[in-house]
């Protein structure tokens, strides 16, 4: 089936440094991709998606481009905050079922220091 | 403010007992979800149901129970049948349109969770 493969964390950065987040798929047919982030003891919040080959998806600072050949949807941002320490979810939006399901990756922790 | 609605926040069982976990949507959508958060890892499908008075089994049914009588509200049963509830459970929402390529772009929408723990 359907599956979502991240970077183990976390992440440890510094305020203002590059953040990069890998993340690759394996699906049948062209699905949707999606970056989600939480906050302690909140849910989840759509960062940002992309729905089909090249798109490139962008929000509050972050951009991640749908890769086909690659598979790949890695999550970038210029210079990180310590607001963006947070676990931060790739998803695929599988429609194979009929319906709309999300495989979700296991998460990437990030911690962003002063 | 449009939104998904949780409640408890927290709540506890007890051995033997059934509790409820309340999800409530004022988005107008008509797809629902219920997932399952265990630490270091992603969200597990529970149930999902697409329009009022029908739903689904997902991944990890097993030990829950789930009703669909209004557009507006999914709760959840843990029952105890489920032998390692403790958790943290989220409710998701999102518009529905149809099969197909289409019906993957719309994103699901989050409450803030309910951590259930056992007594």
């Amino acid at each position: 089936g359907d599956s979502v493969t991240q970077m183990e964390g976390p992440v440890t950065l510094s305020e203002e440094a590059f953040l990069t987040i890998n993340c690759t798929y394996t699906a049948t047919g062209y699905p949707s991709l999606f970056w989600y982030v939480q906050y302690p003891g909140e849910g989840l919040q759509l960062l940002l998606k992309a729905t089909k080959a090249d798109d490139k998806g962008s929000n509050k600072g972050f951009e991640a481009t749908y890769r086909k050949e690659t598979t790949s949807f890695h999550l970038e941002k210029g210079s990180v905050q310590v607001s963006d320490s947070a676990v931060y979810f790739c998803a695929l939006s599988d429609t194979n079922t009929g319906f709309q399901k999300l495989v979700f990756g296991t998460g990437t922790r990030l911690l962003v220091s002063p | 403010d449009g939104g998904i609605t949780q409640s408890p926040k927290y709540l506890f069982r007890k051995e033997g007992q059934n509790v409820t976990l309340s999800c409530e949507q004022n988005l107008n959508h008509d797809a629902m979800y219920w997932y399952r958060q265990d630490p270091g890892q992603g969200l597990r499908l529970i149930y999902y149901s697409q329009i009022v008075n029908d739903f689904q089994k997902g991944d990890i049914a097993e030990g829950y129970s789930v009703s669909r009588e209004k557009k507006e509200s999914f709760p959840l049963t843990v029952t105890s049948a489920q032998k390692n509830p403790t958790a943290f459970y989220l409710c998701a929402s999102s518009t529905f349109t149809g099969t197909g390529s289409l019906s993957g772009n719309q994103p699901q929408h989050f409450g803030d969770g309910t951590r259930l723990s056992i007594l």
